[in-house]
């Protein structure tokens, strides 16, 4: 069966430190992966999608990057953090055979920037 | 432009009674596919139900259901029988950006069961 795991769970970093979260998903291959962000009373916010290996696509202009350096794998980073960057960040994944492109989220990463 | 809304902010039903939660779209794509997921307060999202726009039936899964009016672009959400693990947010969404299966969220609306 399929999982996605994102670490780490929570975080607190102060403003102008780098960022990296981790997101993984085990039992599919190829999938498409998705970062998304909701901040405080809203709703989600796609950020990035990947349909590939190195094949990344933003959707909102911010300070925010996106990498996937192997099949399974997305990384969500910043080089310096912005007050404004504090939400809930939730990676995703879907299957290119599915009909419907239902997504499946990992746990997500609670980011606080002080 | 495409744009999902939820009206609702919070919502209360009384345990074992339905309840039918609000989603309007807007889009000028033909083909599109509507998404309802479950927002228990772990953070999680669960995927509840999907409704494409050229399928005739609403999609039903269990206790829920999706009442899909095209011409009104309305996709609402109906929980039969509410169960107290109902509370959560529950977030519409719809499918955009052809192949890549992106989705576009509405802001969400709480709801609360009481016992």
């Amino acid at each position: 069966s399929q999982t996605i795991h994102q670490w780490p769970a929570t975080l607190v970093q102060p403003v102008g430190s780098p960022l990296s979260l981790e997101c993984t998903v085990e039992g599919t291959s190829n999938p498409n992966l998705y970062w998304y962000r909701q901040a405080a009373g809203r709703g989600l916010q796609l950020l990035f999608y990947s349909i590939g290996i190195d094949q990344i696509s933003s959707e909102v202009p911010q300070n925010l990057s996106a990498s996937r350096p192997q099949d399974r794998q997305f990384i969500l980073s910043s080089k310096k953090l912005l007050l404004s960057d504090s939400g809930f960040y939730l990676c995703a994944w879907s299957s290119l055979g599915q009909v419907n492109y239902e997504q499946y989220f990992g746990p997500g990463t609670r980011l606080t920037v002080t | 432009a495409q744009k999902i809304t939820q009206t609702q902010p919070g919502m209360f039903v009384q345990e074992k009674e339905a309840v039918t939660l609000d989603c309007t779209y807007d889009t000028s794509d033909q083909s599109y596919g509507l998404f309802w997921y479950k927002q228990p307060s772990s953070g999680e999202m669960i995927f509840l139900i999907y409704q494409g726009s050229y399928d005739e039936q609403n999609a039903t899964e269990g206790r829920y259901s999706l009442n899909f009016q095209k011409a009104r672009k309305s996709a609402n959400l109906v929980i039969s029988a509410s169960q107290l693990g109902d509370s959560a947010m529950y977030f519409c969404a719809m499918e955009i950006g052809g192949s890549q299966g992106n989705l576009i969220f509405g802001k969400g609306t709480k709801l609360s069961v009481k016992p």
